[in-house]
């Protein structure tokens, strides 16, 4: 699987919001991008993924560049509870199975 | 409902023991996982399962047993334990393997080896 980079932290406010980078510039037409979480002594979480086109869901929203060699995680209004680890993994579909790997990801601070 | 449960969520044991850690899913998903988590926070892939296939298996020591006895089960059984085997160790499920699926995790197994 191509390989991302993140920053390795970042500080936001609560109620603003953060958008999370991540870049893939060596991502290939199968590879998913995938967000996860992991807040303070529990396990990851899912936030988002996609493919090519913009995704939304309750928790984020994922902006992907057209070339698809970078994206974003968007929190439209951080919590405290957004206080976590986001990991940005590519995943390439594949039909022999493969796994989520995880990187150093990046750990998001809010403060009041 | 859990969707994914882990049982011990705490386990401490001397050098040498055998110990298993058990891992249930009811999200009905065909494809499950097991990760290790060591004091750096770096998450590592150890094992997959597929419809109790193994699937993935990464350079993990010979002492690690995956057993998968139904498809929403996936245990880690682990012999000889030694100090570096403390860490935090993640179970997953997700509904297929390919790479385009959500992956839900437990709450993790802390294992501690003195």
């Amino acid at each position: 699987d191509a390989k991302t980079t993140q920053p390795n932290s970042m500080e936001s406010n609560e109620e603003e919001p953060v958008h999370l980078p991540c870049n893939h510039s060596t991502i290939s037409g199968t590879d998913y991008i995938h967000w996860y979480r992991q807040l303070p002594s529990q396990g990851p979480e899912y936030v988002i993924h996609g493919l090519t086109s913009n995704v939304n869901n309750r928790m984020a929203s994922l902006a992907i560049a057209e070339d698809r060699k970078s994206s974003t995680l968007i929190l439209h209004r951080a919590t405290l509870r957004d206080a976590a680890v986001y990991y940005c993994i590519l995943s390439g579909y594949n039909q022999a199975g493969t796994a989520l790997i995880f990187g150093k990801g990046t750990t998001l601070s809010v403060s009041s | 409902d859990t969707a994914v449960s882990q049982t011990p969520k705490y386990l401490v044991t001397q050098m040498g023991n055998d110990k298993s850690i058990k891992c249930e899913q009811n999200l009905g998903h065909d494809t499950m996982y097991w990760y290790k988590q060591d004091s750096k926070k770096f998450l590592k892939i150890m094992f997959s399962y597929n419809n109790k296939e193994l699937i993935i298996n990464e350079t993990v020591p010979n002492r690690f047993s995956p057993k998968s006895p139904d498809k929403a089960h996936l245990n880690l059984h682990i012999n000889s334990l030694e100090l570096g085997d403390s860490a935090v160790y993640f179970c997953a499920s997700s509904p297929s393997p390919r790479g385009n699926t959500e992956a839900f995790f437990g709450q993790g197994t802390r294992l501690t080896v003195v």
